[in-house]
């Protein structure tokens, strides 16, 4: 079946710093990818996304690219925000059927000190 | 454009009771879907409703079930309470067509306490 997993954390960082997120993922044919961020007390919001190989989702200075080679959507942002402090989920959607059902990574915090 | 709409916010519940969930979806999205989030188990997909009918169920007992309306509304209902029960349950809706088709957007959430 399909899955996803993806660097548990915590991290902790400095304002400004580098942020790497590392998302792998099982699946067959070409899923659709996803990043959704959860603030506290919220519900998901969706930061990127990207439907095929080679493609590359951006928002709020966030980037992933979807690397078909080696099952990859690893989530990156040059500088980040105290703002940023959040839990950060990878999934995938798969075509056909099963299209709209999401399956999730467990999630990692991210806590940016100033 | 409003977003995904649940009610309620906040709720608990005592061990078996049932409870009843309600979801209104982005104006014009027809997929509406329900996910469970715990600690332990983090998001799960329940089920995926469109025109008024389950096309796909994730792995939960029979207590919990769910239906939508004509006007693309969605309700779940969890029947005789557990205390694992105990989570946030979100309500998403995609609208199927367009560049954006199989993105899903998801609601606040509505918090549900079992004691």
């Amino acid at each position: 079946g399909n899955s996803v997993t993806q660097m548990e954390g915590p991290v902790t960082l400095s304002e400004e710093a580098f942020l790497t997120i590392n998302c792998t993922y099982t699946a067959t044919g070409y899923p659709s990818l996803f990043w959704y961020v959860q603030y506290p007390g919220e519900g998901l919001q969706l930061l990127l996304k990207a439907t095929k190989a080679d493609d590359k989702g951006s928002n709020k200075g966030f980037e992933a690219t979807y690397r078909k080679e080696t099952t990859s959507f690893h989530l990156e942002k040059g500088s980040v925000q105290v703002s940023d402090s959040a839990v950060y989920f990878c999934a995938l959607s798969k075509g056909g059927g099963s299209n709209y059902k999401l399956t999730f990574g467990k999630g990692t915090l991210l806590t940016v000190n100033p | 454009k409003a977003g995904v709409t649940q009610t309620p916010r906040y709720l608990i519940k005592t061990r078996g009771q049932q409870v009843t969930l309600s979801c209104s979806p982005i104006s014009g999205h027809r997929s509406v879907s329900w996910y469970q989030q715990t600690p332990g188990q983090g998001l799960q997909f329940l089920f995926e409703y469109f025109s008024e009918t389950q096309r796909n169920k994730g792995n939960f007992p029979g207590r919990f079930s769910g239906r939508q309306f004509s006007n693309s509304r969605s309700e779940m209902n969890v029947s005789t309470l557990e205390l694992g029960d105990s989570a946030l349950y979100l309500c998403a809706s995609s609208p199927l067509t367009g560049a954006s088709g199989n993105t899903i957007y998801f609601g606040e959430g509505s918090w549900l306490t079992v004691v």
